[in-house]
């Protein structure tokens, strides 16, 4: 089975200041990724998802993300945070070629400094 | 498009009570997913449904936690009887698909058992 690891569990970073939230996996094919923020108070919104191609991914909200495969990692990235920022992340991954529910990972928890 | 709606936002009810949890799907998704999110337990998939059928129902935790899908446009879980260590927040997601489809979540419903 897939898995998916969020290895911080807080990530503070001052407004202004470039962010990278790391995602590792666990599958054997390339999987499909995604990666979702919750805003206090809210459900789950997709920011961006990789299927195949370009392995570097243009979100909403000015995120970005890389596939890297050797390094099974999705780590997603912005250059500059702002304050509106601050939430929770999760990376979620899906098994290819078949009906499988992506798995979530335990979410990385942002604090954003002014 | 409203989106996933979910009610009630807020519950606050006493152990032993049963309480019911609402949710419509996006209109045209044929998936529907039931999450509970706790700090301890992060985000775990319930159950879900295709076109209105329950198909994977391994993560509901006890008997005590049942859902239905009457119709493509609704669906309910539900807890009787309710026990403080049910107090979570639960989230209804639907999506087109399964692997690599984009899940919509709703606002969730924050339940409270006393």
């Amino acid at each position: 089975a897939q898995s998916v690891t969020q290895p911080d569990i807080h990530i503070t970073v001052s407004e202004g200041a470039s962010l990278e939230l790391r995602c590792n996996y666990s599958y054997g094919a390339t999987p499909y990724l995604f990666w979702y923020v919750q805003s206090p108070g809210q459900g789950l919104q997709l920011l961006l998802k990789y299927f195949s191609g370009d392995t570097l991914v243009q979100g909403i909200k000015g995120f970005e993300a890389e596939f890297k495969r050797s390094q099974s990692s999705f780590n997603l990235r912005k250059p500059s945070v702002h304050w509106s920022d601050a939430a929770e992340y999760f990376c979620a991954v899906g098994l290819s070629g078949g009906s499988y529910i992506p798995t979530f990972g335990r979410g990385t928890s942002l604090i954003v400094h002014p | 498009d409203a989106g996933v709606i979910q009610s009630p936002r807020h519950e606050v009810t006493e152990m032993g009570q049963e309480v019911t949890l609402r949710c419509k799907p996006i209109s045209g998704h044929d998936y529907l997913f039931w999450y509970r999110q706790t700090m301890m337990r992060g985000l775990e998939l319930l159950i879900y449904f295709n076109n209105n059928v329950p198909i994977d129902d391994s993560g509901m935790p006890e008997d005590r936690f049942s859902a239905k899908m009457p119709n493509a446009s609704f669906s309910t879980l539900k807890i009787q009887p309710s026990e403080p260590r049910d107090s979570a927040v639960y989230f209804c997601a639907s999506s087109r698909g399964t692997s690599g489809e984009t899940q919509y979540f709703g606002p969730g419903t924050r339940l409270l058992v006393l």
